[in-house]
């Protein structure tokens, strides 16, 4: 299994709340993802990144930003939750020369 | 724009038998990538196949093919001899155009499957 870890697995919080989700990876992959998952969308692409300090947007960015200070951590965050935000969080990690993603187990979090 | 269909909300299928699940998919640069996932009910994704535009044959990984169909722009997900394990919720993506290097990810809405002794 790749070595992904997505903290915290669940996390409840109050709109308005900054939060910040972290991806720690142990493959030394350049290529890191997140995504959302909402019932009938899949998953939507927020941010991306090759290598440290190298993010762009994805298709539903707005609200968010992400860091990456380091190789093996991509951090999200939520500058100031809303209830929208509510979803399922998946990290991913790509290597050069793999098409595949492979993903984190996910973070559930619930903005109240 | 690029767009990916999974028509089936649900589908069921007896244990051994086959199934088949639905992908369309919509886009104009001739170079892409085409992915199916497997959801199961603890959550994580797990990678099952994957088919690149310009390969000749279709693919296949154990239990699992894809019926590639370009003129079609389907790519169908074929599960032979179903176990009771394979339910789960699948999803089919593809690599965006404008992904270059990055392998950008859509996905469809997925297909719940679901396997009867």
């Amino acid at each position: 299994d790749a070595g992904i870890t997505q903290s915290p697995r669940h996390k409840v919080t109050e709109t308005g709340t900054p939060v910040t989700l972290r991806c720690h990876q142990t493959e030394n992959h350049r290529y890191m993802y997140w995504y959302r998952q909402d019932p009938g969308h899949g998953l939507r692409l927020i941010h991306y990144s090759y290598g440290v300090k190298d993010t762009d947007k994805g298709e539903v960015s707005d609200g968010y930003s992400v860091s990456r200070s380091k190789t093996e951590d991509f951090l999200l965050t939520l500058e100031s939750a809303t209830s929208s935000q509510t979803s399922v969080y998946f990290c991913a990690i790509r290597e050069d020369t793999d098409e595949k993603l492979f993903f984190g187990s996910g973070t559930q979090l619930s903005v109240l | 724009a690029q767009k990916i269909t999974q028509t089936q909300p649900g589908m069921f299928v007896q244990e051994k038998e086959a199934v088949t699940l639905d992908c369309t998919y919509d886009t104009s640069d001739p170079s892409y990538g085409l992915f199916w996932y497997k959801q199961p009910s603890s959550g994580e994704m797990i990678f099952l196949i994957y088919q690149g535009s310009y390969d000749q044959q279709n693919a296949t990984e154990g239990r699992y093919s894809l019926n590639f169909q370009k003129a079609r722009k389907s790519a169908n997900l074929v599960i032979s001899a179903s176990q009771l394990g394979d339910s789960a919720m699948y999803f089919c993506a593809m690599r965006e155009a404008s992904s270059g290097g990055y392998n950008k990810l859509i996905f469809g809405a997925g297909t719940r499957l679901a396997v009867h002794p």
